[in-house]
């Protein structure tokens, strides 16, 4: 089993609509939750992280981790064709560099304008 | 700010040859940098753990004699794949951690290699 496990997709909707994203995992140790976002050919950036559960807003994107169901989210409200990517998400037991970064396959996500 | 660049983008070896892929973080000192794999639909795999001075901590399974890792910089780290071969294709991807009070990984725009 993997540690780490997202839907690869891809995920096809259209441009206004609210996108959800998931992962689930099996380490509960992990306690540090990230989603990056990956275009074609580029390396990954970080969109957002959160510490434990709850919830975490900023701007169209929030994320929300459940530790207690292993499962974490990113929303994407009103979206636009520029959000069209691969979206990963990853998690580690720490936020030091001594902790090491898990990443789940990624999901593909195309927004029709 | 956080920007790390990679070169080259990409390349193409006949197998047995070794390719050299650099690293570098243009606008902070990076403390640590990390190496990873990604294969095609698949997740970003850690290839490696560097710190500038000191010896690269490899993961396991990885190699450490095929994938040579130099980090002589705060903002240069080296790998180079020796005796590519085919199966070494690959979008190989660094990253870079600022340190000093700021945890976070800025990733480059990866290399993408291919070995004929």
């Amino acid at each position: 089993q993997k540690e780490v496990e997202q839907d690869p997709g891809p995920l096809s909707v259209p441009e206004g609509a609210i996108v959800s994203l998931n992962c689930t995992y099996s380490n509960s140790a992990f306690q540090y939750f990230m989603w990056y976002r990956q275009y074609s050919r580029k390396g990954p950036e970080l969109l957002m992280y959160t510490y434990s559960s709850g919830n975490k807003e900023d701007g169209r994107f929030t994320a929300q981790v459940d530790k207690s169901s292993k499962y974490i989210s990113l929303f994407i409200r009103d979206s636009q064709p520029s959000d069209s990517a691969t979206y990963l998400c990853a998690m580690s037991a720490g936020y030091s560099s001594a902790s090491k970064i898990i990443f789940g396959s990624g999901t593909r996500l195309s927004i029709r304008p | 700010g956080a920007v790390v660049s990679q070169h080259p983008s990409r390349v193409i070896c006949k197998s047995g040859t070794s390719v050299k892929i650099e690293c570098r973080s243009l606008d902070f000192q990076a403390t640590t940098m990390f190496w990873y794999r990604q294969f095609p639909k698949q997740s970003l795999m850690l290839m490696a753990t560097s710190n500038e001075g000191s010896k690269a901590t490899y993961e396991q399974g990885v190699e450490k004699d095929k994938f040579l890792i130099n980090h002589a910089s705060l903002t240069l780290s080296t790998l180079t794949v020796t005796s590519a071969h085919p199966e070494d294709s690959s979008f190989y991807i660094c990253s870079a951690e600022p340190g000093q009070g700021v945890n976070e990984q800025f990733f480059g725009p990866g290399t993408r290699l291919t070995v004929l």
